[in-house]
């Protein structure tokens, strides 16, 4: 069954440096999304990416978050200059077109630790 | 206001039985779907169940069910024939359909923990 895969599993970085989460979604999939979750907190959406752009952000997602597709297959989140309240999991997610019904395939997620 | 919420932090059933997950939901957009997503420890969510605001009937899949009652804006997720792997988080989420401008995001409720007891 196809998946989405996230890379790296968990990664721990110093405050201030920045870190590149990649994803791959699954291969028919048009839309992809990346989601937070501080740790025994509920999920929180991030940014959607849609047709080789941003569709929506929330306000998490500030100057220091970017996103991009580079070569069609990955899709990444950059974080320029991390702070210790960015440690959580990112999830990764997408979907295929069609209705307002289809379901999220999320990622296994990245743990990210910043100290 | 809060667009999903879950009352209940914790719940705990013996296994075989069924057990009833609160969700409650927030919105004036008449095209929204309803999810609910399962993290185990290891932590990937995992979908469950899906409801759309215009379907008939309750969705049901396997021994998971989605109590679907629109008026009071609720969604409640009924397990049944409890088993000991059910145990985990459970989030309720929403998607609106922003009259077709939606992108997909879902909007999580805070979860609910479930344990199973032998």
């Amino acid at each position: 069954e196809p998946e989405v895969t996230q890379t790296p599993s968990h990664q721990v970085t110093q405050m201030g440096q920045e870190v590149i989460l990649r994803c791959v979604p699954i291969s028919n999939h048009l839309y992809f999304y990346w989601y937070r979750q501080i740790l025994g907190q509920k999920v929180e959406f991030l940014v959607s990416f849609y047709n080789n752009e941003i569709s929506e952000k929330s306000e998490i997602f500030d100057d220091q978050f970017s996103v991009e597709r580079p070569d069609g297959s990955n899709f990444t989140l950059k974080i320029r200059s991390t702070k210790l309240e960015d440690s959580a999991m990112y999830f990764c997610a997408s979907r295929r077109r069609g209705p307002v019904g289809g379901e999220l395939f999320f990622g296994e997620g990245s743990r990210l630790t910043v100290l | 206001a809060q667009k999903i919420t879950q009352t209940q932090p914790g719940m705990f059933v013996q296994e075989k039985e069924a057990v009833t997950l609160d969700c409650t939901y927030d919105t004036s957009d008449p095209s929204y779907g309803l999810f609910w997503y399962k993290q185990p420890s290891s932590g990937e969510m995992i979908f469950l169940i899906y409801q759309g605001s215009y379907d008939q009937q309750n969705a049901t899949e396997g021994r998971y069910s989605l109590n679907f009652q629109k008026a009071r804006k609720s969604a409640n997720l009924v397990i049944s024939a409890s088993q000991l792997g059910d145990s985990a988080m459970y989030f309720c989420a929403m998607r609106e359909d922003a009259g077709g401008t939606s992108y997909g995001k879902l909007t999580f409720g805070q979860g609910t923990i479930l344990t199973v007891h032998p």
